[in-house]
């Protein structure tokens, strides 16, 4: 077990619809990572904060948002949702740099209907 | 198009054989990481490989990292069920920009 825990595991919403996942990071961790991961894909990376701020980002649309509170949990906001963002999402935390360790979440499986 | 290679896409084997999985890219990294991903679950960290044609062994598992950085290998010796899953690399560029591959979906048979 890695100390990374998400929520809900599970998900399901209607098109349209906005969603917010959530993330714990490991105790000490100042950094979190979110990821998309499709059915039989790698995951593709949405965005990076590190001590609050965003600090990367991936080729996602403005509809994907996230933030990190001073606790260095995390949420992943998506409005509008569509069809295609049935994923798993993953999020992974470190301490401050991903050339060490990374520690993903069991993800959660968000379907759109 | 990704920026990682992975190949073969899928791998099905018997017990007690080995195989070889490849990573490849056309950009360099500072680290290349492998995971292993079980069905609903999130990838789990098999090791980092920093220096170029570096080798790196997990017990049956070996890893090496290509001379330049941008490619990397793993071989799994006499592969057992449990090695099973699905195997992802992952590039670091930086200090923070990690993007993974495709991964290939390992199947050991009994």
């Amino acid at each position: 077990e890695t100390g990374v825990t998400q929520s809900p595991t599970h998900l399901i919403k209607t098109r349209g619809q906005q969603v917010t996942l959530r993330c714990s990071s490991q105790s000490g961790h100042n950094t979190v990572s979110w990821y998309q991961q499709a059915l039989g894909q790698g995951p593709q990376f949405i965005f990076q904060y590190y001590r609050e701020e965003e600090n990367g980002r991936g080729n996602f649309p403005p509809r994907f948002s996230g933030l990190q509170f001073p606790n260095y949990s995390s949420e992943l906001n998506v409005n509008a949702l569509e069809l295609d963002d049935s994923a798993l999402y993953l999020c992974a935390s470190s301490t401050g740099t991903l050339n060490t360790e990374a520690f993903f979440g069991q993800g959660t499986r968000l379907t759109v209907v | 198009t990704q920026l990682l290679e992975q190949s073969p896409q899928f791998l099905s084997i018997q017990e007690g054989e080995n195989l070889t999985v490849y990573c490849n890219s056309s950009s360099v990294f500072s680290s290349l990481q492998w995971y292993r991903q079980e069905p609903g679950e999130g990838p789990v960290l098999l090791v980092t490989v920093v220096t170029g044609g570096e080798v790196k062994k997990l017990k049956r598992l070996t890893f090496q990292f290509g001379d330049a950085r941008k490619d990397s290998s793993l071989h799994i010796t006499a592969a057992q069920p449990g090695d099973t899953g699905l195997y992802l690399c992952a590039g670091v560029r930086g200090d923070n920009d990690m993007r993974f591959g495709a991964g290939t979906r390992l199947t050991v048979k009994p």
